[in-house]
Parts: C-alpha cells; structure tokens; sequence
C-alpha cells in the first residue's frame, strides 16, 4: 500500500497569510494525486486534482504543485472561510490512500 | 443540481449487519465509477471501497475485504453498501463519492462531489 504523510499536522494563521502544506507518498505516483478541505461536520471538498489544477469553482489562491513523491499545496492568502482541515490523497492504485490532514486554525 | 444523498446508517450490534444507500441526481449516474469513503468520530478519511460505472469491477479496502460488499443499480441511480459481521472499528460517517468517467478508462481517481455522509454506530 502507498502510505501518505502530510507536514505539518496542525498550522496556526492569520488572516491574509500565505500557508504551504506538504504531503509525502511513501512511493512515486506520477500525477495521480488530490487536495481536498474539509471543514467542520461538512463532507469533503475537492480542490485540486492531477497535482496541479484547480477544481472548478474553487478559489485562484489555492495552488499545487508536485509529482513523483513530494506535492505542496499553497494558500496564497487565507481567508476567514479557509479554516478547515485539509487532506491528500494518492489515485495512482489501490487501495486508495490519504494523509492524516492538516489543520489550519486561527492564530 | 449534482446531489448524493446517503442513508440507512443507525445503530447496530457488532456482529450485525446494515445497507447503505446512496441516490444520485443531476449527472449520468450510470457513467461514473462510485466510491464509499468513512470517517471515524475525530478522525481522517479512509478510502472503503469502488465499483465502476458498469458494476463489472469492484476494490476494496483490507479492512473491510470479505465483510463488505459494493452495488449498484443504475435504472435507480442507487450506490449500495452491504456491511456484514459489523465491529467497534467501522464506526464511522460514511459518504458516497464520484469516481472517475467511464472514458477515462480507469476506476481509481479523485473523488467529487461527495454526499452529506450517514453514521453508522458500531456498539452493543
């Protein structure tokens, strides 16, 4: 199974900050990797897919990059309704996998 | 409006068993590989498992390999859960999520959009 690790667990921000997550799986996925957010008692949200675009609908100051086994998800400047906790996941084979999240709370 | 609309979570004994539901509108059900994804109370997501747009292949997660089972019924626009010989760990919010296109080819992929999610409640 291809494990996902996520750095850091929890980031503590402000409002208009630039926030970068990182996710780590544990062999080379190309491109088949996702970014989701998920705020509190909601389903998950898709952000990004294939590393790099951006999910229609979804805001321009999200931003991926990456590929192989290091993928970065960016906020450019957070905003009131981006205090979630965001999630990878890796699509390259099953069983399908995700890190264990990445809160960003209120400093 | 794209909609996935879970049911059928509750309160079962371990050991028991329950079927989720999860009825699909706003897109061409029948086109889309469909993925059940859980939740533990306070937890991360963990991916259970996937059916394609056909119902002919299905994956599961070892956690649930032999206990689960995944359906669909596409005359409905119906995704479908049979958990069998529940325990304390499969506690959890389950939601149903859109796989890949049927051109794509593939079944493994990212998951949009996902239902409001139904708990089920492992506990004697």
């Amino acid at each position: 199974d291809i494990q996902m690790t996520q750095s850091p667990s929890s980031v503590s921000a402000s409002v208009g900050d630039r926030v970068t997550i990182t996710c780590r799986a544990s062999q080379g996925i190309a491109r088949w990797f996702a970014w989701y957010q998920q705020r509190p008692g909601k389903a998950p949200k898709l952000l990004i897919y294939a590393a790099s675009t951006l999910q229609s609908g979804v805001p321009s100051r999200f931003s991926g990059s990456g590929s192989g086994t290091d993928f970065t998800l960016t906020i450019s400047s957070l905003q009131p309704e981006d205090f979630a906790t965001y999630y990878c996941q890796q699509a390259n084979s099953f069983p399908l996998t995700f890190g264990p999240g990445t809160k960003v709370d209120i400093k | 409006e794209v909609q996935l609309l879970e049911s059928g979570g509750g309160l079962v004994q371990p050991g028991g068993s329950l079927r989720l539901s999860c009825a699909a509108s706003g897109f061409t059900f029948s086109s889309y590989a469909m993925n059940w994804v859980r939740q533990a109370p306070g937890k991360g997501l963990e991916w259970v498992s996937v059916i394609s747009a056909g119902g002919g292949s299905t994956y599961f997660a070892d956690s649930v390999k032999g206990r689960f089972t995944i359906s669909r019924d596409n005359s409905k626009n119906t995704l479908y859960l049979q958990m069998n010989s529940l325990r304390a760990e499969d506690t959890a919010v389950y939601y149903c999520a859109t796989g890949p296109h049927v051109d794509t080819t593939f079944i493994n992929g990212w998951f949009d959009p996902w239902g409001q999610g139904t708990l089920v409640t492992v506990s004697s």
